[in-house]
């Protein structure tokens, strides 16, 4: 079974600093990804970056970076120059690449992340 | 293109009764996924549906059930309704497999009264 910790429920920061959104994750899977998405208010889940397990190379999507530590089972995002929009809830979550995904993703708890200007 | 459709947005529905969510994927996409997501918590997975077969379910009881269409587009049932399934419901598309992530909907919001 998987499991996603995010122990920040919430989180204040000024805007135009950056802001790091912990995460870690339990898995006996080799293989796994790992997702993080934004939730505003409206409800939607809108996909910000993704890291694979055996990726070399921690990912980058514009502002948005994953800090992945694979020794320590983390895997924090990183907001670089953070703006009022970016106010929302944000889950971490992970898929195990065994059966082909077919488990779908495990969510973490979330943190939502206010920006004040 | 359009993204990930799903409807109703809302409704509001009787404990015991009977409720059926849509969702249409984004074309191209095989695989389709449904979550629910109750208040203050992370999404939860129900089911997912590969090719109009059922892959993979969560943990959740038989009063909930799903099935995909030819068209790749897929319904989500729960029947005997509860008032702890008051939550939004959404839904993923994705091609499919290990390939690619996950595109969601604007999800379900239900309320059981």
């Amino acid at each position: 079974a998987q499991k996603i910790t995010q122990t920040q429920p919430g989180m204040f920061v000024q805007e135009k600093e950056a802001v790091t959104l912990d995460c870690t994750y339990d898995t006996s899977d080799p293989s796994y990804g790992l997702f993080w998405y934004k939730q505003p208010s409206s409800g939607e889940m809108i996909f910000l970056i993704y890291q694979g397990s055996y990726d070399q190379q921690n990912a980058t999507e514009g502002r948005y970076s994953l800090n992945f530590q694979k020794a320590r089972k983390s895997a924090n995002l990183v907001i670089s120059a953070s703006q009022l929009g970016d106010s929302a809830m944000y889950f971490c979550a992970m898929r195990a690449n065994s059966g082909g995904g077919a488990d779908g993703l495990t969510f973490g708890k979330g943190t939502h992340l206010i920006i004040q200007p | 293109d359009a993204g990930v459709t799903q409807s109703p947005t809302h409704l509001i529905k009787t404990r015991g009764q009977h409720v059926t969510l849509r969702c249409s994927p984004i074309s191209g996409h095989k695989s389709v996924s449904w979550y629910q997501q109750v208040l203050g918590q992370g999404p939860q997975f129900i089911f997912q549906y590969y090719e109009k077969e059922e892959r993979g379910r969560g943990n959740f009881p038989d009063r909930f059930s799903a099935r995909q269409f030819p068209n790749y587009s897929s319904e989500l049932n729960v029947n005997a309704l509860l008032l702890g399934d008051s939550a939004l419901y959404l839904c993923a598309s994705s091609l499919g497999g290990q390939a690619g992530g996950y595109t969601f909907g604007s999800g379900t919001r239900l309320t059981v009264v």
